[in-house]
């Protein structure tokens, strides 16, 4: 199956400081990969859409220079938290999407637990 | 434009007993619709999906959700709780433009010994 990765799975930092989440997928090449945020016993909120060789598209709402979104090649994509805050901390989870054989499915990362103190 | 409703943010049940999890979804056009699972702490596993092929739809775990147009529902059951069943669980629909997903606020499932 598709496995899709995520570093680090947990992180803590002092405000103001910037952070860097990875999202790799490991067997399969993702054109395109999504990252979401998830506050606690809520569901997933789209941040914006990693697109290999071009600019993300960001949701309404989603600051753009405070979350850098980098997809450098075709199984790696980052999410850059700039200057984080404490409202930033959140549980970060990515996915990428699989087309292969026919079928078009995203395969989620484990997330990230970011806490800025 | 897609959206989708999970009736109940928790559901409690007894183990040995049938787990039903209801999902009710609008589509302007043929839905994709999916389940995923989550454990704390963890990301999503996808339990099962519709693709517009048999309605009713198996997954892993002893899981399975029958597509109804009629009702735009896309129901989840499991015929027998487990302790291990315990999780969120989320219902989503494939969204027109860039194939993102339309997420559910997900139902907490609670398993009673």
């Amino acid at each position: 199956g598709a496995v899709v990765s995520q570093h680090p799975s947990r992180v803590i930092c002092k405000s103001g400081t910037s952070v860097k989440i990875e999202c790799r997928s490991l067997d399969f090449q993702a054109t395109t990969m999504f990252w979401y945020r998830q506050f606690p016993k809520q569901s997933l909120m789209l941040m914006a859409t990693s697109n290999e060789g071009s600019k993300a598209t960001y949701e309404q709402g989603v600051e753009k220079d405070k979350f850098l979104i980098n997809h450098a090649s075709l199984t790696l994509s980052t999410l850059t938290v700039t200057s984080a805050h404490p409202e930033d901390s959140s549980f970060y989870i990515c996915s990428a999407r699989r087309l292969a054989g026919g079928s078009d499915e995203q395969f989620f990362g484990p997330g990230t637990r970011l806490t800025v103190l | 434009a897609q959206s989708v409703t999970q009736l109940g943010s928790h559901v409690s049940v007894s183990e040995g007993a049938l787990v039903l999890l209801r999902c009710n979804y609008s589509s302007s056009v043929p839905p994709y619709l999916f389940w995923y699972v989550q454990y704390p702490n963890q990301g999503l596993q996808l339990l099962l999906k519709y693709t517009s092929a048999a309605t009713l739809v198996k997954g892993i775990n002893d899981f399975e959700a029958e597509f109804k147009k009629s009702e735009t529902s896309f129901h989840l059951t499991k015929p027998s709780a487990h302790m291990s069943d315990a999780a969120e669980y989320f219902c989503a629909v494939r969204g027109d433009s860039n194939y993102q997903l339309i997420w559910g606020a997900g139902t907490k499932l609670i398993i009673k010994p």
